[in-house]
């Protein structure tokens, strides 16, 4: 059965730190990778998407995503977070023309 | 555009009560879905549709019913509620072939 795995649960940085957020799939075939972020009290919304091409997407708000086939992941990237990144992040996973399922999330909390 | 609209925003079910949650979109989308989110648990998949006539179960449909008889709407139906359900559901639609979820802001469903 496909699957979206999120390594880390509940991740706290200071602002000014790096981020990387792990997410790894079980998915035959060319899926399409997907990361949304959800600010609390909000619904989600799409930070950045990978259909084909260049591995290495650039997203809104200076987040960026390297999938990598060999290792079935899809990783995502900040160099430099601020307090307004709190939020949950979740990594999605679908085929073309097919459903799109969604990992546990990760909650980011940035310490100002 | 109204985007994908849901309704009502929040409920509050006595347990073996029925309901339907509503959701429309005008965006002529092909795709919509229904999700679930629970706490550590993440978006997780109730069922999903790709197109007018056609359902498929998601990750969790028990409980669940769902019909798509025009491309606008996918009402969730809850034919005996249990507190089991109580939950944040949220409605999705996408254009398929390579494109991203445009979500609701959500109904919170209390089953006591």
């Amino acid at each position: 059965a496909q699957s979206v795995s999120q390594h880390n649960h509940h991740v706290i940085l200071s602002e000014a730190a790096s981020l990387e957020l792990g997410c790894n799939y079980s998915y035959g075939g060319t899926v399409n990778l997907f990361w949304y972020v959800q600010y609390p009290g909000q619904h989600l919304q799409l930070l950045l998407k990978y259909f084909s091409g260049d591995p290495l997407v650039k997203g809104i708000k200076g987040f960026e995503a390297e999938f990598i086939k060999s290792k079935f992941s899809f990783n995502l990237r900040k160099p430099s977070v601020q307090w307004s990144d709190t939020a949950e992040y979740f990594c999605a996973v679908g085929r073309r023309d097919d459903k799109i399922i969604f990992g546990k999330g990760t909650r980011l909390h940035i310490l100002p | 555009n109204a985007g994908v609209t849901q309704t009502p925003k929040f409920q509050v079910l006595k347990t073996g009560q029925s309901m339907t949650l509503q959701c429309a979109q005008d965006m002529n989308h092909e795709y919509m879905s229904w999700y679930r989110q629970d706490p550590g648990m993440g978006l997780r998949l109730i069922h999903y549709s790709v197109g007018a006539g056609i359902t498929d179960q998601g990750e969790v449909p028990n409980g669940y019913n769902v019909s798509r008889s025009t491309t606008e709407d996918f009402p969730l139906r809850l034919l005996s509620a249990a507190p089991s359900q109580t939950s944040v559901y949220f409605c999705a639609s996408w254009r398929g072939a390579n494109s991203p979820l445009h979500f609701g802001n959500g109904t919170r469903l209390t089953v006591t």
